[in-house]
Order: C-alpha cells, then structure tokens, then sequence
C-alpha cells in the first residue's frame, strides 16, 4: 500500500497567516491526490482534487500543488474558521490511502 | 441536494456482525461509485471499501478483506456494508461517501453522510 505521511501533524497560527501542509507519497503517485478538511464532530469536507483543482464552492484562498511524490497544500491567509484538520489522500492505486492528518491550531 | 444518511450502527461483541446501511438522495445514485471510509475515536481517516456503478468491481483495505462485503441496491438507492467477524479494531465512526470521477481518472469523495458509530466491544 502506499504510504501519505504529513507534516506537520500539528502546529498554531493566527487568523492572516500563510500556512503550508505538506504531504509525502512513498512512491510517485503523478498528480492523483486530494485534500479534505475535516472540524470537530463533522464529516470530511473535499477542498482539492486532481493535486491542484479546486472543488466547488472551496474559497481561493486554498490551493494545491506538486507532483509524483511531494505535495503542498497553502491556505494564503488564515480563516477563524479554517482551523481543523487536514488530510491527504491518494487515488493513483488500491488499497485508497489518507494521510495521518494536520491539525491546524489557534496561536 | 444530496443527502447520504447512514445508519445500522451500534455496539457489537467481537466476533458479531452487522450491516450498515447509506440511504442516498439528490442525485443519480445509479451513475456513482460509492465508498466508505471510517475513523477510529480520535485517529485519522481510513479508506475502507468501494463500489462501482453497477457493483461489478468492489475493492477492500486489507484489514477488511474477507470480512466486510459492500454492495448495493440502485433500485433503492442504498449503499451497504456487511460486516462480520468483528475486531476491536473495527470500531468507529463510519462514513459513507459519493465518490465522483472527474475526467475518468480523478476520483473525489465529494459529499459525505454524517457517519454512523460502531462500536466493538463486550
């Protein structure tokens, strides 16, 4: 199976700040990977698919990036309410693999 | 809109079974995918089973194989998980999700059913 491993697993930042999450594939993937936000209590929500497109209704201020084994996720400017957990997933083979998540903090 | 409601889940001895169901509305069931993933109290997400339009391809994490069953009933509009042997292990918040395929090749969980809780325990 293939291996998604974030980073970091967590870590706190203020409402305006530019916040990157990372994702690493143990092997190439090319660009078949997702990102779902996930808020206490609550069913995922899909943000990116296909590496850097993003789902509907999804504000720009989220964005995707990468290829083959390393992959970013970028929220330019932090939302109060943009502070939950963060998963990637691949779809490149089965068995469907998410990472083991990033839990984004209030500072 | 869709809606996917899960339901079916409850506590359960190990070794027991049970089946949950994924009652779908606001889009053509029929023409999707379908998946359930699962997350453990306090873990991640876990992929667990999906199922193609006309269910004649399902594919299982391997902690799973041989002991779930996933199919489905368009005519109902229901996503299904039969789950025997129970492990410990198995207990979690399961969901299910409508899983699209965009350009034939991205697949995206685009909406998800509010997840239903198993526990494994005696």
């Amino acid at each position: 199976a293939i291996r998604m491993t974030q980073s970091p697993s967590s870590f706190s930042a203020s409402t305006g700040d530019r916040v990157t999450i990372t994702c690493r594939a143990s092997q190439g993937i090319t660009s078949f990977l997702g990102w779902y936000q996930q808020k206490p209590g609550k069913a995922p929500k899909l943000l990116i698919y296909g590496t850097s497109t993003l789902q509907s209704g999804v504000p720009s201020r989220f964005s995707g990036s990468g290829s083959g084994t390393d992959f970013t996720l970028t929220i330019s400017s932090l939302q109060s309410e943009d502070f939950a957990t963060y998963y990637c997933q691949q779809y490149y083979s089965y068995p469907l693999t998410f990472g083991g998540g990033t839990k984004v903090e209030i500072k | 809109e869709v809606q996917l409601v899960e339901s079916g889940g409850g506590l359960v001895q190990p070794g027991g079974s049970l089946r949950l169901s994924c009652a779908a509305s606001g889009f053509t069931f029929s023409s999707y995918w379908m998946t359930w993933v699962r997350q453990a109290p306090g873990k991640g997400l876990e992929w667990v089973a999906d199922i193609k339009q006309d269910g004649s391809e399902t594919y299982y994490v391997d902690s799973v194989k041989g002991r779930f069953t996933i199919s489905r009933d368009d005519a109902k509009n229901s996503l299904y998980l039969q789950m025997d042997s129970l492990r410990a292990e198995d207990s979690a918040v399961y969901y299910c999700a409508k899983e699209d395929l965009v350009w034939g090749s991205y697949r995206k969980f685009d909406y998800w059913g509010q997840g239903t809780l198993v526990t494994v325990s005696s």
